[in-house]
């Protein structure tokens, strides 16, 4: 199984702060890996989706970027309603697999 | 637009079997797959199962395949997820989750809270 580990797994920040989370994975998983975002008490939201492309209705302000093994997301500016919990995904082969979280907590 | 709703939420015994559902709809149905994952409290995400609902056909995690069966009901349309012999460590929220042709999770469902206590 592709593992992937996520970091850091917390992060504080402020409004209008920009922050970058890393994701490296196990094994060459190309550009198949996706951005979720999960508020507390809710279901994950995509973000991004083939390393750097955003899915529709998701703000500018997130990007991401990277290939092979390792890969970033980028959020510009952040918004109060950013203040959640972002997972890496890579969707190559199965099982798919998950890294382990990054909180975003308010400084 | 696309939704993908699941059944409520269940407290169940040690040893009992549940079985959720997720009721799909906005989209074509036989054009996309259904997974299922799972997050214990304050855990991250663990893909459980996938189902081809144009054909039935399934796959799943290795260590949980001998207790968990995804069924689909094409006529509704709504996809199944039975787990059996249920144990403490059981208890988490389960999500379906929609996947295209190239695996990309795109939408979830809301959720169902499934514990498992004596």
């Amino acid at each position: 199984d592709i593992r992937m580990t996520q970091s850091p797994s917390t992060l504080s920040a402020s409004v209008g702060d920009t922050v970058t989370i890393t994701c490296r994975a196990t094994q060459n998983i190309h550009h198949w890996l996706a951005w979720h975002q999960q508020r507390p008490g809710k279901a994950p939201k995509v973000l991004i989706f083939k390393a750097s492309k955003l899915e529709t209705g998701v703000p500018s302000r997130f990007s991401g970027s990277g290939s092979g093994t390792e890969f970033t997301l980028t959020i510009s500016s952040l918004q109060p309603d950013d203040f959640a919990s972002y997972y890496c995904q890579q969707y190559t082969s199965y099982p798919l697999t998950f890294g382990g979280g990054t909180q975003i907590q308010i400084k | 637009q696309v939704q993908l709703v699941q059944s409520a939420t269940e407290v169940t015994k040690p040893g009992a079997s549940v079985k959720v559902s997720c009721k799909a709809s906005g989209y074509h149905f036989q054009s996309y797959n259904i997974n299922w994952l799972r997050q214990a409290p304050g855990q991250g995400l663990e893909w459980l199962g996938w189902i081809r609902v144009s054909n039935g056909n399934t796959k799943y995690l290795e260590h949980l395949q001998d207790r968990i069966t995804l069924t689909v009901d094409p006529t509704t349309p709504t996809t199944y997820m039975e787990l059996r012999s249920l144990r403490p460590d059981d208890t988490a929220i389960y999500f379906c989750a929609r996947t295209d042709y190239a695996d990309y999770i795109d939408s979830w469902g809301q959720g169902t809270l499934i514990t498992v206590s004596s």
